[in-house]
């Protein structure tokens, strides 16, 4: 079965600082991989996604995020926090076959001026 | 595109009157989903539908809530009786197909049952 884990339901941050939020999923096939972010009274919204091809992903308002195999990871980095980010993050997972996204429990991104 | 259309954004009802919450999905999109937002449970898949049929309804969390989609542009989630624990923020969303293509989410409805 396909899973995701992510790391910390709380991460703060000053703003400035670089920003890591953690994802981890389980799965015997590559999968594809998703970043979603939702700000306050808002839907989801896609950031990146990983489909197999480069490895480092670059997203919107400049996330990046980097597909580890050995690793199994899909942790999402942005070199210097804005206030603006300041939201709740999803990692997905697709596993290749499946019909429908396993999303992990989501962690709350806070900026410190 | 307008994206995911859902409505309306906000409702407030009574205990044990029917709730009926909306969605429009992106033209073209053959999957359909409805998800509940609680701080408690966090984001829940309640039911999916691809090409107008339900598909996995375990989500589902008792007989009072029903989803239909009658056609291919239009899907409903009626909750009856509705009842205060049913308060949360729904969530529709669609994808063009599984796989790499991931989902749109609609704003949401934010249902508050008093």
């Amino acid at each position: 079965a396909q899973s995701v884990t992510q790391l910390g339901s709380h991460v703060s941050v000053s703003e400035g600082a670089l920003v890591l939020l953690r994802c981890n999923y389980s799965s015997s096939v590559p999968p594809y991989l998703f970043w979603y972010v939702q700000y306050p009274n808002q839907g989801l919204q896609l950031l990146l996604k990983y489909t197999s091809a480069a490895t480092l992903v670059k997203g919107i308002n400049g996330f990046e995020a980097e597909f580890k195999k050995s690793e199994t990871s899909f942790h999402l980095t942005k070199p210097s926090a804005h206030m603006s980010d300041a939201a709740e993050y999803f990692c997905a997972v697709n596993i290749q076959g499946a019909q429908k996204l396993v999303f992990g429990q989501g962690t709350r991104l806070t900026i410190n001026p | 595109d307008a994206g995911v259309i859902q409505s309306p954004r906000h409702e407030v009802t009574e205990m044990g009157q029917e709730v009926t919450l909306r969605c429009k999905p992106i033209s073209g999109h053959d999957y359909l989903f409805w998800y509940r937002q609680t701080m408690m449970r966090g984001l829940e898949l309640l039911i999916y539908f691809n090409n107008n049929v339900p598909i996995d309804d375990s989500g589902m969390p008792e007989d009072r809530f029903s989803a239909k989609m009658p056609n291919a542009s239009f899907s409903t989630l009626k909750i009856q009786p509705s009842e205060p624990r049913d308060s949360a923020v729904y969530f529709c969303a669609s994808s063009l197909a599984p796989g790499p293509y991931g989902y749109t989410f609609g704003s949401g409805t934010r249902l508050t049952v008093v």
